[in-house]
């Protein structure tokens, strides 16, 4: 089966810019996640999707960032404006109730970096 | 809250030889879950193995082992005969009871060498 894709996959912007990425999760997967990974650092939980709901967006700095699930599939983070900080990997996940440990699935990742 | 410490930034280890890297846990819940993974230089987190807290049975998933210790809050991962292709990040990560939410360490960059 297709793994779960992230687009793009590198992105070079400048502060105050906007910019979004696309994910489009494995396929039958309900739950979707947003990680922000620093370098130097491990991923941290942006946002989690149950189908098109959000179960938990507390780590979302919510002034800036925004992202949405439509039909319950593909998604999108946005970031409006970007500052210097945000300059991260972004990785989107999957996950099933239906497997074994209801483990995550990572897509490759979308690197931004905000000059 | 929750908490997860890899206090090994970096790891060296010969071809064919077993290495282990450490991962120490805090949390006050009695039911957690606590995975591994790795995280190539291409970017995806590669789902290695898992352990849950009432399990009694260490994990093992072909070469990699989780040496679990409860008592110590440790899940330390062992990969036996190494291979070039171990080469990478690897993340130690925790999930409370009726959560999904992952909390990961800091990582640690495991290399073997020839």
């Amino acid at each position: 089966e297709a793994g779960v894709a992230q687009s793009p996959r590198y992105k070079i912007i400048e502060k105050r810019q906007s910019v979004a990425f696309w994910c489009n999760p494995i396929s039958g997967h309900a739950t979707l996640y947003w990680y922000q990974q620093i370098l130097g650092q491990g991923p941290k939980l942006l946002i989690q999707f149950q189908n098109n709901g959000v179960v938990d967006d507390s780590q979302l700095p919510k002034d800036r960032f925004s992202a949405e699930r439509l039909k319950g599939v593909d998604s999108t983070l946005k970031i409006q404006p970007a500052k210097l900080e945000d300059s991260a990997v972004y990785l989107c996940a999957s996950s099933s109730d239906r497997s074994s440990y209801n483990e995550q699935f990572f897509g490759p990742g979308t690197r931004l970096t905000v000059l | 809250a929750q908490k997860i410490t890899q206090t090994q930034p970096g790891m060296f280890v010969q071809e064919k030889e077993a290495v282990t890297l450490d991962c120490t846990y805090d949390t006050s819940d009695q039911s957690y879950g606590l995975f591994w993974y790795k995280q190539p230089s291409s970017g995806e987190m590669i789902f290695l193995i898992y352990q849950g807290s009432y399990d009694e049975q260490n994990a093992t998933e072909g070469r990699y082992s989780l040496n679990f210790q409860k008592a110590r809050k440790s899940a330390n991962l062992v990969i036996s005969a190494s291979q070039l292709g171990d080469s990478a990040m690897y993340f130690c990560a925790m999930r409370g009871p009726n959560t999904d939410k992952l909390i990961f360490g800091t990582g640690t960059r495991l290399q073997v060498f020839p």
